[in-house]
């Protein structure tokens, strides 16, 4: 079982649609982050919340916007998607320090129709 | 920009070893990272070793960290059907963990 949660599992959206993407965790962790993963790739870093301020931002389109509303809980709120936007998003934290490892969780699957 | 290889497949009958090699390119990295994704989940942190050190072994998995030539490996000891999953390597850098493309570990009956 993994500490990180995130929800929903699945998420089938259309274009025009609003919709958000949920994680948690409680292991005190003072960073988060938000992955995309598209098959057969690596990770993608999209945001950094450090101390719940946005600390990175990797050029993310404006249709992707992140909150965090405190340090346990990281949300993604998607508008306008396009279908290249499916994808697996991994949520992700960790101390924010230089030796501490990142623990994600297991992702939410987005298919835009 | 900061860039890490593996080679993306390898196949191991069970009982063998697996050797997963990976090379990276950052020299101030202090800690290096594997991480496990099976179908459908996240990744898992299986280990990972600070750079002054140049092995570390976790049950059946031993790591090797050739600083010099700034090459990082993972062996799996007595490999089993259930360790078919791909294996990152990754690097911390800044904020930032730089990963590999993945090996992807295929083990036959």
């Amino acid at each position: 079982d993994t500490e990180v949660t995130q929800t929903p599992k699945h998420l089938v959206m259309g274009m025009t649609n609003k919709k958000s993407l949920k994680c948690e965790q409680h292991m005190g962790h003072r960073a988060m982050y938000w992955y995309k993963q598209k098959a057969k790739k690596p990770p993608e870093l999209m945001f950094v919340y450090s101390y719940e301020k946005l600390s990175i931002n990797e050029s993310v389109p404006s249709r992707f916007s992140p909150e965090c509303p405190n340090s346990s809980l990281l949300n993604l709120h998607l508008h306008a998607l396009q279908p290249e936007d499916s994808a697996l998003y991994l949520c992700a934290s960790s101390q924010d320090r230089r030796n501490s490892p990142l623990h994600f969780g297991n992702g939410t699957r987005l298919t835009v129709t | 920009g900061e860039d890490v290889e593996q080679s993306l497949f390898l196949s191991v009958r069970e009982g063998d070893s697996s050797v997963i090699n990976c090379t990276y390119t950052d020299s101030s990295s202090t800690y290096l990272y594997w991480y496990k994704q099976e179908p459908g989940a996240g990744l898992q942190l299986l280990t990972y070793i600070f750079s002054n050190m140049d092995m570390k072994q976790d049950q059946r998995l031993t790591v090797l960290l050739n600083k010099k030539d700034k090459h990082l490996s993972l062996r799996i000891a007595d490999t089993q059907t259930g360790d078919s999953a791909i294996y990152f390597c990754a690097e911390h850098y800044g904020q930032n963990f730089v990963f590999g493309p993945g090996t992807r570990l295929s083990v036959l009956p």
